[in-house]
This record gives C-alpha cells, structure tokens and sequence, in this order.
C-alpha cells in the first residue's frame, strides 16, 4: 500500500526566505510524485510532478522538488517566498499514475 | 477551456438526509475521480470511473455512498442517509485517461455540512 507522510502541519516563513515542504513517500513500485497547492475555497492545482528521468523537477510559481529514492523523499522548495505562496500544499503519491494517495497536508504561512 | 464544474458548492444538511452533488468534467476526459477531503485531512479517493464503468470503488461507504456516471460524461455523487462524519469537501478532478502521466484536474468542491 502506498502512503505519503508530510512532515509539518504549518509552516511559516518569512517573505523572500526559503521555502521548504518536507515529503516521504512510501511505495511497493517506482512511483510517480506530484505536489499540489490549494487556496482557500478552491479545488487543488498542480505545481509539479515527478514521472521517470529526471530527479530534479520544476513546477510552476519557481518551485521545484527533487526526487530522492534512498530517502524516499520529494521534497517541496521555494528560494524565495512571496506572500501569494501562503496556501496549503499537498503531496501525493500513485502507481504509474492511477489514483493519487495523499498527504495530510503543509499549510504556508508567509509573513511580511 | 472550461475547467471541472461541481454543484452545488455549498450545502447543508441534517443528518440521515439525503444529498447529492454532480461534477461536469473536462471535454473528453474519459477518466473521473471523486474524493472526499475531511478538515485536516488530504484528499481520499471514493470512486474512480473509466468512460462509465467503474475502475475502483474501494474506499466508497457503500451502504449510504452511491455514484453513476451516465453516458460517461458528467457524474452525480449521492449520500443517503448523511451521517455527521460526512461533513467535508467533496472534490471532482477527471483526467485524459487513468494511468500514464495524464494530469488530474481539479473542481472546486462542494462543501458539505451536516447538522
């Protein structure tokens, strides 16, 4: 069975600082790794997936997340936060793309 | 284009009630997702539909939870009777085809409270 621990329910940072969203997964297969932002009263966006090749991906908003199979980690990173970041982000994780099992969630705060 | 519509987005009720929500998903996505997602709590998938049959209902409450996706297009998702641990977002994401690197699109929810 799958699972994603996200370590952190809230998480605050200071504007321009760094972004960090902490993610392990866990897997009987290769998986496929997504994070997803959701604002308030909205459904969930993609910001990035992980499929196969590169470890190291780019999403949109300047996040990026790498792939790291011995640590079974995909973590979330930001270099510098902006106060439009502040949401709460999801990691997920599925078998070669099927339903996706979620995390419990990273709610950001970014302060001015 | 037009992204995942759901309806309604807000509705209350009491409990042993019944309630029903429908989701329009993208123009030829064949593959439908429902998932309840409690406060707190990430997203869980309830029923995943291919066209419309079902691919995986696993985790959906059978005895009070029921789905259809007619004709393979929109979906109606029904609780009856409503219990007060239903009280959450249910959400509707539809996708190009279920497996592969297709991305699953998102609705907006409809937030369900019951009294």
């Amino acid at each position: 069975a799958q699972s994603v621990t996200q370590l952190g329910s809230h998480v605050s940072v200071s504007e321009g600082a760094l972004v960090l969203l902490r993610c392990n997964y866990s897997s009987s297969v290769p998986p496929y790794l997504f994070w997803y932002v959701q604002y308030p009263n909205q459904g969930l966006q993609l910001l990035l997936k992980y499929t196969t090749g590169a470890t190291l991906v780019k999403g949109i908003n300047g996040f990026e997340a790498e792939f790291k199979k011995s640590e079974t980690s995909f973590h979330l990173t930001k270099p510098s936060a902006h106060m439009s970041d502040a949401a709460e982000y999801f990691c997920a994780v599925s078998e070669y793309g099927n339903k996706l099992v979620f995390g419990a969630g990273t709610i950001l705060r970014v302060k001015s | 284009e037009a992204g995942v519509a759901q309806s309604p987005r807000y509705k209350i009720i009491e409990k042993r009630q019944s309630v029903a929500f429908w989701c329009n998903p993208i123009s030829g996505h064949a593959t439908l997702y429902w998932y309840q997602q409690i406060l707190g709590q990430g997203p869980k998938l309830l029923i995943q539909f291919q066209n419309n049959g079902v691919v995986d209902d696993s985790q959906l409450p059978k005895d009070r939870f029921s789905a259809e996706r007619l004709k393979g297009v929109d979906s109606t998702l029904k609780i009856q009777p409503a219990k007060l641990e239903d009280s959450a977002v249910y959400l509707c994401a539809s996708s190009l085809e279920g497996r592969g690197t297709y991305e699953q699109f998102f609705g907006p929810g409809t937030r369900l409270t019951v009294l």
